[in-house]
């Protein structure tokens, strides 16, 4: 598996982009970035992946670096109920099938 | 299009008995993978089926098994529940076996 790493903890304003980063140093070239997450016991919301290119959908935007080791989630414009564990994966394949490996994540949280 | 549906939402049980926790896919979704999340390990994955066939395990006792259908829906049972399988059981389809996964509200499994 390709280990991840992100800030334990951020804060972010109301209506300010959030940009939370992640460490894929171990990424092999054929392993996507995912990105989730999980509002308070509920189940992990799928937010966004990339491999090599940047993406933006309806929710968020995701920068890749060139080198591929590093990432950024972006929320464009925070609001209250953006506040969340996101979690930065890079799932495993085996015999074919993925699995994701959820860390610690980063515990996001915005403010009025 | 109806999301992944988990049932029960919520469950008690005693210490020795079983349980099964039951799965549907979003329609048209062939793969669904289990999870166990607990405060002290955190998301853990279980065992992933694709095509009615095991395709992935976890790092679980042999009390964890489950299966798929032929209309994809997924059951997991645990048998001889002990007091550390108190924790949120969630599940998750896939389009396919390398495809983004999508959560169910997952069940939560209080074991007494």
């Amino acid at each position: 598996d390709a280990k991840t790493t992100q800030p334990t903890s951020m804060d972010c304003a109301e209506g300010r982009a959030a940009n939370l980063p992640c460490n894929h140093s171990t990424i092999s070239g054929n392993e996507y970035v995912y990105w989730y997450r999980q509002i308070h016991s509920q189940g992990p919301q799928y937010i966004i992946h990339g491999l090599k290119n940047n993406e933006t959908n309806e929710m968020a935007s995701l920068i890749i670096t060139e080198d591929r080791k590093s990432s950024t989630l972006i929320l464009p414009h925070a609001t209250l109920r953006d506040t969340a564990v996101y979690y930065c994966i890079a799932p495993s394949q085996y015999q074919g099938a993925q699995k994701l490996v959820f860390g610690q994540g980063t515990r996001l949280t915005i403010n009025p | 299009k109806a999301g992944v549906t988990q049932t029960p939402r919520y469950l008690i049980k005693t210490r020795g008995q079983q349980v099964t926790l039951s799965c549907s896919p979003i329609s048209g979704h062939r793969s669904v993978s289990w999870y166990q999340q607990t405060p002290g390990q955190g998301l853990q994955f279980l065992f992933e089926y694709f095509s009615e066939t095991q395709r992935n395990k976890g790092n679980f006792p042999g009390r964890f098994s489950g299966r798929q259908f032929s209309n994809s829906r997924s059951e997991m049972n645990v048998s001889t529940l002990e007091l550390g399988d108190s924790a949120l059981y969630l599940c998750a389809s896939s389009l396919g076996y390398q495809e983004t996964q999508y959560f169910g509200p997952g069940t939560r499994l209080l074991v007494l």
